[in-house]
């Protein structure tokens, strides 16, 4: 059973950089699956941020795609974030969750996801 | 505001059927591109409920099914149990805006 679990600092400062792993358990990072990002705003809904492949292709969300980075450790069977230059609009619970193929070529969907982790930006 | 529009919320009474529309246009889902639907329960993280416009994951209960018609798609709940209270989403990836969409979620209440 596969099993993603967020991990970072639940609050940072204005201007400065939001760094979140996704540990996963049960998958090696191998296989034909994208490792996504998607955050949510207090009481709103979700925004996708964008996903890295086992290549390293990555996609992103054109609105967030100035200040996101995306890595993907499969010795360390782990994937991360990075946004740069936070401010209060960036303030979400953080999700990580995988993209598993259905049918081919180029057909995903979000299969496994994360219990989430709350980042607050605030000085 | 999403390019998908979802009804801010809908509501039944217990085994009663509830309707949950997603509209998009001719960059999304009118575009043929794939419609996703996730469920949200209070306090936990999304779980999907279809892919693929019709499909539905292991575990999940045929009370639950999907369509789509044109530029819209659609979440049918059947047998309307308590336990459904909660946030629902649909999402399809936009041609025009190069990247996956949510809607912007639907609060189901059972009442």
């Amino acid at each position: 059973q596969v099993q993603l679990q967020e991990s970072g600092p639940g609050l940072v400062k204005p201007s400065g950089t939001l760094s979140l792993t996704c540990a996963v358990s049960g998958d090696s990072l191998s296989g034909d699956n994208w490792w996504s990002w998607v955050r949510q705003p207090p009481g709103e809904g979700l925004q996708w941020i964008g996903e890295i492949y086992r290549s390293g292709s990555t996609n992103c969300n054109p609105s967030l795609k100035s200040r996101v980075t995306f890595s993907l450790d499969k010795s360390k069977k782990q994937f991360s974030l990075n946004l740069i230059s936070v401010t209060a609009a960036d303030t979400a619970v953080y999700y990580c969750a995988r993209w598993t193929s259905y049918k081919s070529p180029n057909h995903y969907y979000m299969d496994v996801w994360g219990k989430g982790t709350s980042v607050t930006v605030s000085s | 505001q999403s390019v998908l529009t979802q009804p801010p919320s809908v509501s039944g009474a217990p085994g009663q059927s509830v309707t949950i529309s997603c509209t998009g246009g001719t960059s999304n889902i009118g575009a043929g591109n794939d419609v996703h639907w996730y469920q949200q329960l209070p306090g936990t993280a999304p779980k999907p409920l279809i892919y693929g416009y019709i499909n539905r994951p292991s575990g999940v209960p045929d009370r639950f099914s999907g369509s789509k018609s044109g530029t819209s798609a659609s979440l049918a709940i059947t047998g309307l149990q308590a336990e459904d209270e909660g946030d629902y989403y649909c999402q399809s990836f936009d041609s025009s805006l190069s990247g996956w969409v949510f809607g912007g979620g639907t609060k189901l209440t059972v009442l």
